[in-house]
C-alpha cells in the first residue's frame, strides 16, 4: 500500500540556523498537506499543494511540491524557538482519508 | 480552539474495561476521522465517518467501534482494552468527503490503561 516516509526524523538545529524536512511517497499524489505538532499539542494545518513543481511560501517556511508529485519538501529559513514541533506531511490515500508521513521531529537548541 | 471537540481530555481505565471517546466536529463540516498516536509515533487512521456514514476503514481493530450520529457528532468505542491501547486519540473534521481538503484536529483524548 501508499507509503509516506519521511526525513530526518529528528533534527536538532541552532536558533537561526536553516531547517528543512523532505517527504516521500511511493506513488502520485493528487495533493500534499503539512501540519505541524507543537509538543503535547494536536495537529494544525499549515498548507496544501495541488500543481506539479508548485512553491509556497508563509513568512520563513517555504513549501515545493515535487514535478512527479511523489515527493515534497518544507524549508524554514533562521529557525525560531516557535518553530519547535513535529511536521507531518499527509497525502490522500484511496480518495477518502489522508496518509500521515512518520513525521520529522524540530527541536531548537537556543 | 480548533472548533473541534473532544471529551475527555484525559481518560485511565484498566485492562479488559469499555470507554467511550467522543467528538464533535467542527460546525460545517461533514467528515470525521478518528486516528491513534501512541508515544513519540505517527497518527495511524482509525475510520473515517461522512454525513452519518462510514466511508474509509484503516487498521482498527475488531475490539474498536465508531459511530456517526444524525447531529454529526462521533464516538469512538473501544472494548476489551489492552495496555497496547494507550495513546493519544485524535478527531479530526473537514467539509467534505475525501482528501483534498484540510484537516482540523481536536486536542485529543490522552487513554492510559493500567
Amino acid at each position: 500500500g501508499q507509503q509516506v516516509m519521511q526525513i530526518p526524523q529528528y533534527q536538532h538545529v541552532q536558533e537561526g540556523e536553516d531547517f528543512t524536512t523532505y517527504c516521500n511517497s511511493s506513488t502520485t499524489l493528487s495533493n500534499i498537506q503539512w501540519y505541524k505538532q507543537r509538543p503535547g499539542g494536536h495537529p494544525v494545518f499549515l498548507i496544501q499543494l495541488v500543481k506539479s513543481g508548485e512553491v509556497k511560501k508563509q513568512k520563513r517556511l517555504t513549501f515545493q511540491f515535487g514535478e512527479a508529485k511523489k515527493n515534497s519538501s518544507l524549508h524554514i529559513t533562521a529557525t525560531q524557538t516557535t518553530d519547535v514541533g513535529t511536521y507531518f506531511c499527509a497525502g490522500p490515500r484511496g480518495n477518502e482519508k489522508l496518509t500521515f508521513g512518520t513525521g520529522t521531529r524540530l527541536t531548537i537548541i537556543p | 480552539d480548533s472548533g473541534v471537540t473532544q471529551t475527555p481530555k484525559h481518560l485511565i481505565t484498566a485492562t479488559g474495561q469499555r470507554v467511550t471517546l467522543r467528538c464533535s466536529p467542527r460546525s460545517g463540516d461533514l467528515s470525521v476521522y478518528w486516528y491513534q498516536q501512541s508515544l513519540d509515533q505517527g497518527l495511524q487512521f482509525l475510520i473515517q465517518y461522512y454525513n452519518g456514514e462510514e466511508r474509509a476503514k484503516g487498521n482498527i481493530l475488531e475490539r474498536f467501534s465508531a459511530q456517526q450520529f444524525p447531529d454529526l457528532h462521533s464516538e469512538l468505542n473501544l472494548s476489551s482494552l489492552e495496555l497496547g491501547d494507550s495513546a493519544l486519540y485524535f478527531c479530526a473534521s473537514s467539509v467534505a468527503a475525501g482528501a483534498n481538503y484540510g484537516y482540523t484536529f481536536g486536542s485529543g483524548t490522552r487513554l492510559t490503561v493500567v
